[in-house]
């Protein structure tokens, strides 16, 4: 079945410091492929998506590229800030054509990340 | 911007006892889904409405859990009876329609306690 591997937390950083959360994923096709962020106490927010190889998603500075060839979407930021301090979930939605009445987000488990000032 | 409104925000429970959730999804709204997120882990999909219909339910613990979206708008989940296990945030969600690429939203969550 499909499936999204995240880079295990959490992530510390400094403010100003480059981020690189790692995910990679299981599926058939071409599925889609998202970044989620849920900050604290909050619900889950869309934060980027990427839908068709080699697109790039960018949101607030963020950026992950959908790599067909490595099955990948790392989520990168230049120079972070205190206020990204939230948790990050990468997740896939299968392609419409690899059948099936649904179409059902399969989320990793999450990356928690801290940046200090 | 429109939100999902979930109630209550916290709820404190003892096992066996029964507990209910509520959703109302922004208007207009066709899909809804009730997501689980144990601690520490990704929210998994426990059940799928489109309009009133239940689309997939195959991850929702049928002898314990049940879901409704009466008039297709607002949902209620219930766990009767409740077990240690279930204690996790339960997340709302809902999306215009369920193509593919569709952005979902989500509420702020129910966090169940089961003591």
């Amino acid at each position: 079945g499909d499936s999204v591997t995240q880079m295990e937390g959490p992530v510390t950083l400094s403010e100003e410091a480059f981020l690189t959360i790692n995910c990679t994923y299981t599926a058939t096709g071409y599925p889609s492929l998202f970044w989620y962020v849920q900050y604290p106490g909050e619900g889950l927010q869309l934060l980027l998506k990427a839908t068709k190889a080699d697109d790039k998603g960018s949101n607030k500075g963020f950026e992950a590229t959908y790599r067909k060839e490595t099955t990948s979407f790392h989520l990168e930021k230049g120079s972070v800030q205190v206020s990204d301090s939230a948790v990050y979930f990468c997740a896939l939605r299968p392609e419409r054509s690899s059948g099936g009445s649904n179409y059902k987000l399969t989320f990793g488990k999450g990356t928690l990340l801290t940046v200090n000032p | 911007e429109a939100e999902v409104a979930q109630s209550p925000r916290y709820k404190i429970t003892e096992k066996s006892q029964a507990v209910a959730f509520w959703c109302d999804p922004i208007s207009g709204h066709a899909t809804l889904y009730w997501y689980r997120q144990i601690l520490g882990q990704g929210p998994e999909l426990l059940v799928q409405f489109q309009d009133e219909s239940v689309v997939d339910d195959s991850q929702l613990p049928k002898d314990r859990f049940s879901a409704e979206r009466l008039k297709g708008v607002d949902s209620t989940l219930k766990i009767q009876p409740a077990e240690l296990g279930d204690s996790a945030m339960y997340l709302c969600a809902s999306s215009y329609n369920r193509a593919t690429n569709e952005k979902l939203f989500f509420g702020s969550g129910t966090q169940l306690s089961v003591l």
